[in-house]
């Protein structure tokens, strides 16, 4: 356990519907980092946060994505009107400033299905 | 768009014998992470290299860093059969960007 936590972990959803994951980090953290990963595929980067601010979105993060982190401390991912493509692993992850070597640390993941 | 390439993508040793992959990046960099990941699993940090860094260890993990071919490699001595996992590289610019990864089955 890395102590960020990810809830739900697992999701199924019709296509068409609203979800939202929820992301809480390590506390002293101030990046937090949204990922999303298919089968057979590495981490690909969708957005990060430092405290509130989202420093930088990728153009993976369509306008069915948003994400917020409104206090500086938990984060939500929310995909509106989902799609099958939608469907893979979505992955949080924390760390202090990156570039000073401080290590990221990634929760569990939060499944989506999209049927 | 996939910062680094690792190689093999695929590696299958018997226990006991070494695992060498390696990590090919495009641009430059301020650290380079190696991460393991089970099936189904998140991502459990192995290793940091500073881009003044050349080689370092860590356990039976051996990792090297070479700037100016742009490539790192990592290497797990004496494998174990709980080595069978996903090893991806990760470098650090602002964010952590990930090759597509090797897997490694290591059979008893």
């Amino acid at each position: 356990d890395t102590g960020v936590s990810q809830d739900p972990r697992h999701k199924i959803t019709k296509r068409g519907q609203n979800v939202t994951f929820r992301c809480d980090p390590i506390s002293e953290h101030n990046r937090l980092y949204w990922y999303r990963q298919t089968l057979g595929q590495g981490p690909e980067f969708l957005t990060y946060f430092q405290n509130e601010a989202q420093l930088e979105k990728s153009r993976l993060l369509s306008d069915r994505f948003s994400a917020e982190r409104p206090k500086g401390s938990f984060s939500t991912l929310e995909i509106q009107r989902t799609e099958q493509g939608d469907s893979a692993m979505y992955l949080c992850a924390s760390s202090k400033q990156l570039n000073s070597g401080n290590t990221i640390y990634f929760g569990e993941g939060s499944w989506l299905t999209v049927v | 768009s996939q910062q680094g390439e690792e190689d093999p993508q695929a590696l299958s040793i018997q226990e006991g014998e070494n695992a060498t992959m390696n990590c090919s990046y495009k641009t430059s960099i301020n650290n380079l992470q190696w991460y393991r990941q089970n099936s189904g699993r998140g991502l459990v940090h192995l290793i940091l290299i500073r881009s003044n860094e050349r080689e370092k260890h860590s356990g039976r993990l051996r990792v090297t860093l070479d700037t100016s071919k742009k490539s790192s490699s990592l290497l797990i001595t004496a494998s174990r059969a709980a080595d069978t996992a996903s090893y991806f590289c990760a470098t650090a610019r602002g964010k952590l960007q990930f090759g597509a990864g090797t897997q490694v089955v290591v059979t008893p």
